[in-house]
């Protein structure tokens, strides 16, 4: 079973630090790498997106990649009350997407 | 641009009765679409996937199937709900990601 794990916090951090949110992969044939946020209740929304060994920043956002490790990481700069949500990361694996468990970050103001 | 349409937002079912969770997609053509689960604190359980009309993945034998009826239809169905049914029910469309309905809340009693 291919599988993608996280810790799943929660991870505190103070209003203006980086939070740093880790994932591992088991599926050495995986190409396509996404990062999800999701408020309490609500569906999971995309917010990063990642295919090459690396980084790719959007905004306050840097997703990395390191196909050799098998790793993926998302950093969140200048973090934000209204960061506090539950960050799931995503794998390709033949067609599926398979998620992670998440992990809840809590932003303190 | 794209969208997705998921109903109901909530539903309450007995135990035993049967169940028909509906998903559209405007906007887009031949999309991979999705079934996801997510029970209370959980990740999200891929349930089934589908990359054409006709064409469905199961991930996870139990209760519920399937069916792909049209290009961006896709139809979650049981014939008898089990009390551990009970979830966060999200389909999802992508060709690579996936980009998630509102979601049904799902209490079986």
């Amino acid at each position: 079973q291919k599988e993608v794990e996280q810790n799943s916090g929660p991870l505190s951090v103070p209003e203006g630090a980086i939070a740093s949110l880790n994932c591992t992969y088991s599926d050495r044939g995986s190409q396509s790498f996404f990062w999800y946020r999701q408020y309490s209740g609500k569906s999971p929304e995309l917010i990063m997106s990642i295919y090459s060994n690396g980084d790719k920043e959007d905004g306050r956002f840097t997703a990395q990649l390191n196909k050799a490790s098998q790793y993926v990481s998302l950093l969140i700069r200048d973090s934000q009350p209204s960061d506090s949500a539950t960050y799931l990361c995503a794998v390709d694996s033949s067609y599926k997407l398979i998620f992670g468990s998440g992990t809840r970050l809590l932003v303190r103001p | 641009s794209q969208t997705i349409h998921q109903w109901p937002a909530t539903l309450v079912q007995p135990v035993g009765s049967p169940l028909s969770l509906e998903c559209t997609v405007e906007g887009t053509s031949n999309p991979n679409l999705y079934w996801y689960r997510q029970a209370a604190g959980r990740g999200l359980q891929l349930l089934f996937y589908s990359v054409g009309i006709g064409q469905i993945s199961s991930e996870v034998p139990q209760n519920l199937s399937a069916s792909r009826p049209q290009d961006r239809q896709f139809i979650l169905s049981s014939k008898k709900l089990l009390l551990s049914d009970s979830g966060f029910y999200l389909c999802a469309w992508g060709k690579g990601e996936a980009f998630f309905g509102q979601g049904t809340r799902l209490t079986v009693v």
